[in-house]
């Protein structure tokens, strides 16, 4: 059974803060590892699609690192904002199918 | 820019009738799926499609669920004999690639009653 962990549950942080979280995978037959971010009563939105290990990558404030050797993946904001709260997802993908198996994510709130 | 469109956004149902859940994915995509999300648990994988058939199932996809694409737009998930243990979110999510994001939609809220 793959197991994806996200730590830590929820966060809050004032805005200006920079914060990151962890997603913790298994780390034999990996293929990919995807980054969602979720507002309340919205669709999940996609923020990356990491696949080699040592991976970086980064869209505006937003960046991700990615270590398949060892099973993590950290996802960083730079200079939290308010409209950054939402849920992110993290989800593990192996090489045999096709399915993604999500965490159970990270809750941010960015204090005003 | 393109999305995942889903209908109903919720539909309460009694418990033991059949129920149709409706996703039009992005146009040029050619992998499908369906996710759920019970209250407080971790969205969860049920089925993705290709080429017109089943690629793979979950164990919770059993004889109660079935998937189609009825003609080149809509993706349905029927669910027969509701139980109340199907209350959840039911995502369905499209991709172009297999390596590439999947989109999701808005979700159908499913309250079984």
């Amino acid at each position: 059974i793959l197991n994806v962990e996200q730590s830590p549950q929820s966060l809050h942080v004032q805005e200006g803060d920079s914060t990151n979280f962890t997603c913790s995978f298994p780390s034999s037959n990996f293929y990919a590892l995807h980054w969602y971010r979720w507002e309340t009563a919205k669709s999940p939105e996609a923020l990356f699609v990491m696949t080699l290990n040592g991976d970086e990558k980064k869209k505006g404030r937003i960046s991700a690192t990615l270590n398949t050797k060892e099973g993590y993946s950290y996802l960083y904001i730079k200079g939290s904002q308010p409209e950054d709260s939402a849920t992110y997802l993290c989800a593990f993908r192996v090489r045999s199918n096709y399915k993604l198996t999500f965490g159970k994510g990270t809750l941010l709130t960015v204090n005003p | 820019e393109p999305e995942v469109t889903q209908t109903p956004s919720h539909q309460v149902t009694q418990m033991g009738q059949e129920v149709i859940l409706r996703c039009v994915p992005i146009s040029n995509h050619l992998y499908f799926y369906w996710y759920r999300q019970i209250l407080g648990q971790k969205v969860e994988f049920l089925v993705s499609f290709y080429n017109n058939e089943i690629s793979e199932k979950s164990e919770i996809f059993d004889d109660q669920f079935s998937v189609e694409r009825p003609d080149g737009s809509n993706f349905t998930l029927k669910i027969r004999s509701t139980k109340l243990e199907d209350s959840a979110m039911y995502f369905c999510a499209s991709s172009d690639r297999t390596n590439q994001p999947q989109h999701f939609g808005d979700g159908t809220r499913l309250s079984i009653l």
